[in-house]
């Protein structure tokens, strides 16, 4: 059973373009994060929601909206796609819980965005 | 801020030898965790093993294992008899016991194992 699914696994676009990645967890956690990963694999977190409540909002252009219609679920849209977006986002989660942090994250398998 | 350095872009090592990759980090925070991610090439990510900062037994998960200082704010993990299938790129990532979860990685070090 996948833990984390993304889809889809590869996205070529031309710029301008609007585009969706969607996230899926089954492992009943409470958290969920996007990160990007850019040409020299640095990892950097963009958004993180907690139950539905955005928590996490790093300087990304707002061209990039998350949306969580529930825990299980966090979706990301990109309007007007520009070449820098081309890189690979992974979605994530874990369970925080009322204790607070520490909990490990558990990622889905990328999603390739190629921005042509 | 948080900062993780791997100060290692590329190792390799002999099948069946021991290799260490460095990681060291600046915080201000007592209350933090750290794990080490392993992303092969087929790009997944996954745990290695993760270190609480309030614990001073180092962690251990089968051949890997890792060097916590935490007065010298390092964290390094040593993998022991290597395996062609430990070819990967290799994360550090610092965590802060707060709101958020926020992992901060270090830019990474590609490992490869030689047959």
């Amino acid at each position: 059973d996948t833990a984390v699914s993304q889809t889809p696994k590869y996205l070529v676009t031309q710029m301008g373009n609007d585009k969706s990645i969607k996230c899926e967890q089954n492992l009943g956690h409470d958290t969920m994060y996007w990160y990007k990963q850019d040409s020299k694999k640095f990892l950097k977190i963009m958004f993180s929601y907690n139950n539905k409540e955005l928590i996490i909002n790093e300087t990304v252009p707002n061209r990039f909206s998350p949306k969580s219609p529930d825990k299980a679920h966090l979706n990301l849209h990109i309007n007007s796609l520009e070449l820098g977006d081309s890189a690979v986002y992974f979605c994530a989660s874990s369970q925080v819980g009322v204790a607070g942090g520490g909990k490990t994250q558990y990622f889905g398998p990328g999603t390739r965005l190629t921005v042509l | 801020a948080q900062t993780v350095t791997q100060s290692q872009p590329e190792m390799s090592v002999q099948e069946a030898e021991t290799v260490t990759l460095s990681c060291t980090y600046d915080t201000s925070e007592s209350n933090y965790y750290l794990f080490w991610y392993k992303q092969p090439p087929s790009r997944q990510m996954i745990l290695v093993i993760r270190q609480e900062a309030y614990k001073q037994q180092n962690a251990t998960e089968n051949r890997f294992s890792v060097n916590f200082q935490k007065a010298a704010k390092s964290f390094s993990l040593k993998i022991s008899d290597s395996q062609l299938g430990d070819t990967a790129m290799y994360f550090c990532a610092f965590m802060k016991r707060a709101t958020g979860n926020q992992f901060y990685f270090g830019t990474g070090t590609s490992l490869t194992v030689i047959p």
